[in-house]
């Protein structure tokens, strides 16, 4: 039982290029969620999905995009990256939106 | 606008002795409040969690204390140990306990010596 897993745990980026950040549950958890942490800042919510087949914004969603590819699978991608999205990316995942969320190790991301 | 804030980044404390570590909000429309814990290379992990109708909650060695009139929670670690050495992040959100609107301070950076 893996938990909540990322991948990569660390990637560079020029300015411009596009990626996807994959994450994966093994807890047949129905919502998943994207986040974000900067030095001095708190996590921010990026997407959410509540259930399979549904996504939504959160606090930070510009310049991001989401898939919910099945149950198990949220990927985010990056479609052309800028400086500013250098930062750690959290997923999460959890039975539903008011239950406690479980987080994955996080992707260490950096934008040149 | 940061509506939660962990103005401590860092706390060092002796192995046995009470580690308090504080958090202040500026919504006052939130009535759910959590802590989390993180350690280097890992996902945060829940620690344990208040609701407004509550001024107090414990958790074994763990208290979360909420004081609504301040606008302020705090986390008791009595007695510490080197194993809680770690990031705590508080956080909080407006409909009871919701996961869509959870807002996180930066976290602060316990270290517990032996």
């Amino acid at each position: 039982n893996a938990g909540v897993t990322q991948t990569p745990k660390f990637q560079v980026l020029k300015t411009g290029q596009s990626m996807t950040l994959q994450c994966a549950q093994d807890m047949n958890h129905n919502s998943m969620y994207w986040y974000r942490q900067d030095p001095g800042m708190g996590l921010r919510l990026i997407y959410y999905s509540a259930s399979e087949g549904t996504t939504d914004k959160g606090e930070v969603p510009n310049g991001y995009n989401v898939s919910r590819l099945n149950k198990r699978e949220f990927s985010l991608r990056l479609e052309s990256a800028a400086p500013s999205q250098t930062s750690v990316y959290f997923c999460a995942s959890g039975w539903t939106v008011q239950e406690t969320q479980y987080f994955g190790p996080g992707t260490r991301l950096l934008v040149l | 606008d940061q509506q939660v804030k962990q103005n401590s980044p860092s706390l060092s404390v002796q192995e046995g002795r009470i580690s308090i570590l504080n958090c202040d909000y500026t919504n006052s429309m939130f009535d759910y409040f959590l802590w989390y814990k993180k350690y280097p290379a890992e996902g945060p992990t829940f620690l344990i969690s208040i609701s407004s109708i509550k001024d107090k909650n414990e958790d074994g060695r763990f208290t979360v204390f909420l004081n609504k009139s301040a606008k302020h929670l705090s986390l008791h670690i009595v007695p510490s140990q080197p194993g809680d050495s770690a990031v705590y992040f508080c956080a909080a959100s407006e409909q009871e306990y919701n996961n869509n609107d959870m807002r996180f301070g930066a976290g602060t950076r316990l270290t517990v010596k032996p």
